[in-house]
């Protein structure tokens, strides 16, 4: 099916373990986005990339590390994972000359850290 | 860092009735301003967007004012029905950075 898709949807971790959160886009968007939405903070920009082997920090990066080897692939991993990343996290995508307003995104992985 | 706000986190309104969400930003150099409508186990949806050279931009049945003096941005939606019942959020761009409001629940009573 066309679209972005996050998986898993929900997943429950201990502290200290490594956990990735897939994201896939059947548009071939050069841009790709990680976000986490936490209450009282509203979504920030944990990394984005800009195409494939380019990737940049957001606002919060740290604790996370990202790769973008295929553009329609970007996985995002906590290498060691803490009850402060428990989060609903968001990827989206977008392609170039698109309008910010144009990034389409998933529905969400619910991460509990325990 | 930014500041965006939101002054309600709550909104109840009418079946039919206008609905207006407030959003408070701290930062005069943003340029760009968007909302956003999350419903529940879902991801964020653009609505509507305004540049900071405008004071007001106009959508199906959404508006959205910009008072740059106050740094305030509201989101308008007239003859509210029970679809629009989701989590409203402001988003606001400085550079190449986005940041967002952390959103109002709006509920529409049948």
């Amino acid at each position: 099916d066309a679209g972005i898709t996050q998986s898993p949807r929900y997943k429950i971790t201990e502290t200290g373990r490594q956990v990735t959160l897939m994201c896939h886009q059947t548009w071939s968007h050069s841009y790709m986005f990680w976000y986490r939405q936490d209450l009282g903070h509203g979504l920030r920009l944990i990394y984005y990339s800009a195409a494939a082997d380019i990737t940049d920090k957001g606002e919060v990066p740290d604790g996370y590390v990202v790769s973008r080897s295929k553009t329609e692939n970007f996985p995002l991993t906590l290498e060691s994972a803490t009850r402060s990343q428990t989060s609903v996290y968001f990827c989206a995508s977008k392609d170039r000359g698109m309008r910010d307003t144009e990034a389409f995104f998933g529905q969400g992985t619910r991460l509990t850290v325990v | 860092g930014e500041s965006v706000g939101l002054h309600l986190p709550t909104l109840s309104v009418q079946e039919g009735d206008n609905s207006i969400i407030n959003c408070a930003y701290s930062n005069s150099a943003s340029d760009y301003f968007i909302w956003y409508k999350q419903e529940s186990g879902k991801g964020p949806q653009f609505i509507i967007d305004i540049r900071s050279n405008m004071d007001k931009r106009q959508g199906q049945r959404v508006t959205v004012l910009l008072n740059k003096t106050v740094k305030h941005l509201s989101l308008q939606i007239a003859a509210t029905q029970p679809g629009d019942s989701a989590v409203y959020f402001c988003a606001e761009r400085d550079g190449n950075q986005f940041y967002f409001g952390t959103g109002t629940s709006l509920t529409v009573i049948p």
